[in-house]
């Protein structure tokens, strides 16, 4: 069974730093896809960023990037110049594409409360 | 463009109560997801459908039941509600269904806050 693993529960960031938050996954399967996703204090959950095992380059999506390092199982999310609007909770995720029906769902971490402070 | 969207925004229901969520996806998404979110955890998968067909169904007894219809909207519904099913419900919509690359990115709407007493 796939697994995500997010180990920290809060981070706090100064404005126009960067932050990283952490992401170690596990699975069996050869071909995975890795997304992040932002989740402010209203619930809607806003896709950031895709990685797929097996894109040779990292993804990078404005300020956001990720340290995709496939031996050690991470998928880090880098936050470069942080913004107060940046605040929100984190959620690493990753697709499992082999259900019965032949369609495919997201497992979830528990995710990262970001806040950015002045 | 619009994005996903989802009615009613908040419902209060008591045990033992039916409840029916809607979700109508991106213009041109063929798949939606159901998913739960209890609070303090990620979401949880509830079902997946894609061209009005039951693709993929997480680990949720059967008084849960969803339905995909031919304009590709969808109905999640819950009976015989427990106080353990208050929870945000997301819906996501997504172009494909099954495919292994950033062409099945699930996009999702804005919730459902159902709180059961």
């Amino acid at each position: 069974a796939q697994k995500i693993t997010q180990t920290q529960p809060g981070m706090f960031v100064q404005e126009k730093e960067a932050v990283t938050l952490d992401c170690t996954y596990d699975t069996s399967d050869p071909s995975y896809g890795l997304f992040w996703y932002k989740q402010p204090s209203s619930g809607e959950m806003i896709f950031l960023i895709y990685q797929g095992s097996y894109d040779q380059q990292n993804a990078t999506e404005g300020r956001y990037s990720l340290n995709f390092q496939k031996a050690r199982k991470s998928a880090n999310l880098v936050i470069s110049a942080s913004q107060l609007g940046d605040s929100a909770m984190y959620f690493c995720a990753m697709r499992d594409a082999h259900l019965t029906g032949g369609g495919n769902k997201l497992t979830f971490g528990t995710g990262t409360q970001l806040k950015v402070e002045l | 463009d619009a994005g996903v969207t989802q009615s009613p925004t908040h419902l209060i229901k008591t045990r033992g109560q039916h409840v029916t969520l809607r979700c109508s996806p991106i213009s041109g998404h063929k798949s939606v997801s159901w998913y739960q979110q209890v609070l303090g955890q990620g979401p949880q998968f509830i079902f997946q459908y894609y061209e009005k067909e039951e693709r993929g169904r997480g680990n949720f007894p059967d008084r849960f039941s969803a339905r995909q219809f031919p304009n590709y909207s969808s109905e999640l519904n819950v009976n015989a509600l427990l106080l353990g099913d208050s929870a945000l419900y997301l819906c996501a919509s997504s172009l494909i269904s099954g495919a292994t690359s950033s062409t099945d990115t699930q996009y999702f709407g804005p919730g459902t806050r159902l709180t059961v007493l």
